[in-house]
């Protein structure tokens, strides 16, 4: 495998669920992301890990929860989640430095229904 | 606050030119990059401007201002699989990207 993989590529859960994303980088990169990508809006930042810290976005529920075991592999928890948390769910890795920003390379995606 | 502003959709035809442009507010600017995203696929990297002026790389060309904190893709002799979306994001202070919501390019024959 190369690049960034992402599994599973499509899930429908009820509300009451839980279940996990898993994303795996093959790229040697330091730093990992989870986004949220809705029809016709910005893609939204979840979670960060790099090789400095954890930094997440305020915004997200607590019904995500992520987790980053390696810099290989990184999880987004889900439990209870609404209607409105359906989307697709993007995981991308970069090599961080300290200075000037890197590209981030995507995973396929997991496209989310919350039935 | 942080805003990065682009076109919902064009359309153009093939063999043509197409300009899509985007406009950013960013606190601590660190660059723009632009990526193309097709239905259902992952977003792949096009460019990365941080320095003014233009930057070309094939068939796709690259042009940043950040005294006026614009910047705009411009993809040359059109081709059928250029239709995707097209996405825009900057970099701020902490080298966080900054999204806009894309711009669908449709492609007519």
């Amino acid at each position: 495998e190369t690049g960034v993989t992402q599994t599973p590529r499509h899930l429908v859960m009820g509300m009451t669920n839980k279940k996990s994303l898993k994303c795996e980088q093959h790229l040697g990169h330091n730093a990992m992301y989870w986004y949220k990508q809705s029809a016709k809006k910005p893609l939204e930042l979840m979670f960060v890990y790099n090789f400095k810290e954890q930094t997440e976005n305020n915004s997200v529920p607590s019904r995500f929860s992520p987790e980053c075991p390696n810099s290989s592999h990184l999880f987004l928890h889900l439990h209870t989640l609404q209607p409105e948390d359906s989307a697709l769910y993007l995981c991308a890795s970069s090599q961080e430095g300290d200075r000037a920003p890197y590209e981030q390379y995507f995973g396929p995606g997991t496209r989310l229904t919350v039935t | 606050g942080q805003n990065i502003d682009q076109p919902t959709e064009m359309t153009a035809t093939e063999g043509a030119i197409v300009q899509i442009n985007c406009t950013y507010q960013t606190s601590g600017f660190n660059g723009l990059f632009w990526y193309q995203q097709h239905a259902g696929e992952a977003p792949t990297f096009l460019s990365y401007n941080v320095l003014d002026g233009l930057e070309e790389k094939g068939r796709f060309s690259s042009f940043l201002s950040r005294s006026k904190g614009y910047s705009y893709l411009l993809l040359k002799e059109l081709q059928m699989k250029d239709s995707a979306s097209y996405l825009c994001a900057s970099s701020d202070s902490n080298y966080q990207l900054i999204w806009g919501a894309g711009t669908k390019l449709i492609i007519k024959p």
